[in-house]
């Protein structure tokens, strides 16, 4: 079966950086992306990575090791808008399926 | 654009009746998907249709039924609700599977 692993829950302070780490055990990997998800809200498309290595968008980057089976979402320059759940899923079956994580709360504080 | 469009956004359920939950997209992508989301449990694949006139099981599929009516629209069906069905579902959508876009959700509860 598919499985990813993030952690729960991380607290960080307006301004300062993050990283929210993701591992796979998925047959057929395709790539790694991150989505964001307010309370409420529909989940939100951030970041995608086919190959190993760094991403960077904006504040936001996303890195993937393959070799590994790992990767993670790095945000930096906090603000209190970010205070969301962000998602890690592994594309298989040709990239056609995407297979999510738990997901980790992230809570901002000034 | 509208991007993925899904009706309706709350429906109350009793169990045993059925519905059927719409989504429509207009950005031509070929691939569309529904999953579920609950509590701590992130989202979850019920079914999806890698191209129009194919639909294929997800993770969780049991209970329901899907139609790829053609490009743009891609329903799912509750034949007979249960209160387990009680959830909230995302239709999504992608062009690559780069990166999905997901519609605004419905909210169920199947008492």
């Amino acid at each position: 079966g598919q499985s990813l692993e993030q952690p729960s829950e991380v607290t960080a302070v307006e301004g300062a950086i993050v990283q929210i780490n993701c591992t796979y055990q998925t047959s057929g990997f395709y790539g790694l992306s991150w989505y964001q998800q307010h309370d409420g809200g529909a989940p939100t498309f951030l970041s995608y990575n086919a190959l190993d290595g760094l991403e960077e968008t904006g504040r936001f980057s996303s890195f993937l090791s393959r070799s590994d089976s790992y990767g993670y979402l790095l945000l930096q320059e906090l603000q209190m808008k970010d205070s969301a759940s962000y998602f890690c899923a592994a594309g298989t079956g040709g990239g056609n399926k995407l297979t999510f994580g738990t997901g980790t709360q992230l809570k901002v504080e000034l | 654009n509208a991007g993925v469009t899904q009706t309706p956004k709350f429906q109350v359920l009793k169990t045993g009746q059925s519905m059927t939950l719409q989504c429509a997209q207009d950005m031509n992508h070929n691939s569309m998907y529904w999953y579920r989301q609950d509590p701590g449990m992130g989202l979850r694949l019920i079914y999806y249709s890698a191209s129009e006139g194919t639909t294929d099981k997800g993770e969780v599929p049991n209970g329901y039924n899907v139609s790829r009516l053609n490009k743009r629209e891609f329903s799912l069906r509750l034949e007979s609700a249960a209160p387990s069905q009680t959830s909230v579902y995302f239709c999504a959508s992608t062009a690559s599977g780069r990166g999905y876009t997901f519609g605004s959700g419905t909210r169920l509860t199947v008492v």
